[in-house]
């Protein structure tokens, strides 16, 4: 069975702070890992996939097969960062699994 | 514009009702999903089809009812509206190895 957890619903913090919103995920195959943003009111987003490795807008996020996690990390946190982060989980099938999300607040 | 379009984006209904949500994407994806966000923010996968047939069917009420008649398309039907049926319904296509594309959401409300 696929499962996502995000320990965090809410997660606060400060302009210019460092910020890691994390992701645990259960899969007994090899997963594909993504992080979604969902700003208010609007469509959710794909912010990374574990496979591109990439940097989108200073986030970054690893996968790490031994603790089976995809913490999403940010060295400096911006308001405009403030926002619902989904991780979500794609196994075998198309299915894509989310994680409860954590509603980030970056203050000024 | 390529993307996943739903309309409408808000729908006011009474209880009993029976009412569609319309989606489309342009993006050439194979595989189509429908989503549900309840109050809490929650997301989870109702339908997903691929190249029009069934392949994910979560434990949704039977009056729910996808129909997809294209590729291109996935509507949800559905009948005999409740007041717990009240949430966002995203549409999104995917295809791997891509990561899945959402629309913007119809916000229905059940009164």
């Amino acid at each position: 069975a696929q499962r996502v957890t995000q320990p965090e619903k809410l997660l606060s913090v400060f302009k210019g702070a460092p910020v890691e919103l994390k992701c645990n995920y259960s899969y007994s195959g090899s997963p594909e890992l993504f992080w979604y943003v969902q700003y208010s009111r609007q469509r959710l987003q794909l912010l990374l996939r574990h496979i591109s490795r990439e940097s989108i807008k200073g986030f970054t996020a690893d996968l790490n097969k031994g603790e089976t996690s995809f913490h999403l990390k940010k060295p400096f946190a911006q308001e405009e960062d403030s926002a619902m982060y989904y991780c979500a989980l794609r196994g075998g099938s198309e299915k894509l699994v989310f994680g409860k999300g954590t509603k980030l607040t970056v203050n000024p | 514009d390529t993307a996943v379009s739903q309309t409408p984006k808000y729908l006011v209904t009474q209880m009993g009702n029976d009412k569609s949500i319309k989606c489309e994407q342009n993006l050439g994806h194979d595989t189509m999903y429908w989503y549900k966000q309840d109050s809490k923010k929650f997301l989870k996968i109702m339908f997903s089809y691929n190249n029009k047939e069934l392949i994910i069917n979560e434990t949704v009420p039977n009056r729910f009812s996808p129909k997809s008649p294209d590729k291109a398309h996935l509507n949800l039907h559905i009948n005999s509206l409740e007041l717990g049926d009240s949430a966002v319904y995203f549409c999104a296509s995917s295809q791997p190895p891509l990561g899945v594309f959402f629309g913007p959401g119809t916000r229905l409300t059940v009164l």
